[in-house]
């Protein structure tokens, strides 16, 4: 089975405070994304990455940056976390190769809390 | 630009009451579309997809047909049980040659009391 992982389930952090969100899937695929998800809004695509070293905006990338070094790594960066950043994170990939490219896998989630 | 619009919950059912969540959809071309399932505390999976007009994707009970002429693809199960309880979301496809980026609706929250 495929296995998305991030690297909190729950974080707290100050307004103004650098943060990364760590994501690392197993099955060696070439897509990962970046969402948002709130109440009533469902998931929002903040950034999505085709491959090493790319990486394309998605529809809400205002105050995220992202960092693909590895294939099997995607980070997401809040450069300076603000209060309306509180929300939860997914992160999703998949993979073009395997004949199935709109199927995508998700992680567990981070649930991020900024004060 | 292509759109996703669920029914809105949340949306509470008896056991083995019959389920449909109503979702429909605007885009360009000819997309696939999706229903993920997010349980409690965990990320979203696939539960049924379809590629083309007319195809009918089903899994765990759940069914979902691919009508091009009104633009949807409701969700519906015959029977619900509480461990369905979960957000459900419909998605569709925004193809290009290195794979698709999904565009999901807002959620339906599901709830089944026993």
């Amino acid at each position: 089975d495929v296995k998305v992982t991030q690297s909190s389930r729950y974080l707290v952090k100050r307004t103004g405070e650098k943060v990364f969100l760590e994501c690392v899937q197993d099955m060696d695929h070439e897509n990962m994304f970046w969402y948002r998800q709130d109440p009533g809004l469902g998931l929002r695509l903040i950034y999505f990455s085709y491959d090493v070293k790319m990486k394309e905006k998605g529809d809400i990338p205002e105050g995220y940056s992202v960092s693909r070094e590895k294939k099997e790594r995607f980070s997401l960066i809040l450069e300076s976390a603000s209060t309306n950043q509180t929300s939860m994170y997914l992160c999703a990939s998949s993979s073009p190769a395997s004949g199935r490219p709109n199927e995508q896998y998700f992680g567990p989630g981070t649930r991020l809390t900024v004060t | 630009g292509d759109s996703v619009t669920q029914m809105e919950g949340p949306v509470t059912l008896s056991e083995e009451a019959f389920l449909t969540i109503n979702c429909t959809y605007t885009a360009t071309g000819y997309p696939s579309l999706f229903w993920y399932v997010q349980y409690p505390g965990e990320g979203l999976q696939l539960l049924l997809k379809a590629t083309k007009a007319d195809d009918k994707g089903s899994n765990k009970g759940f069914e979902a047909t691919y009508r091009k002429e009104t633009t949807s693809f409701h969700l519906e199960k015959g029977s619900v049980q509480v461990s369905d309880s979960a957000v459900y979301f419909c998605a569709l496809s925004d193809w290009n040659n290195q794979g698709g980026k999904l565009i999901f609706g807002q959620g339906t929250e599901l709830s089944v009391k026993p």
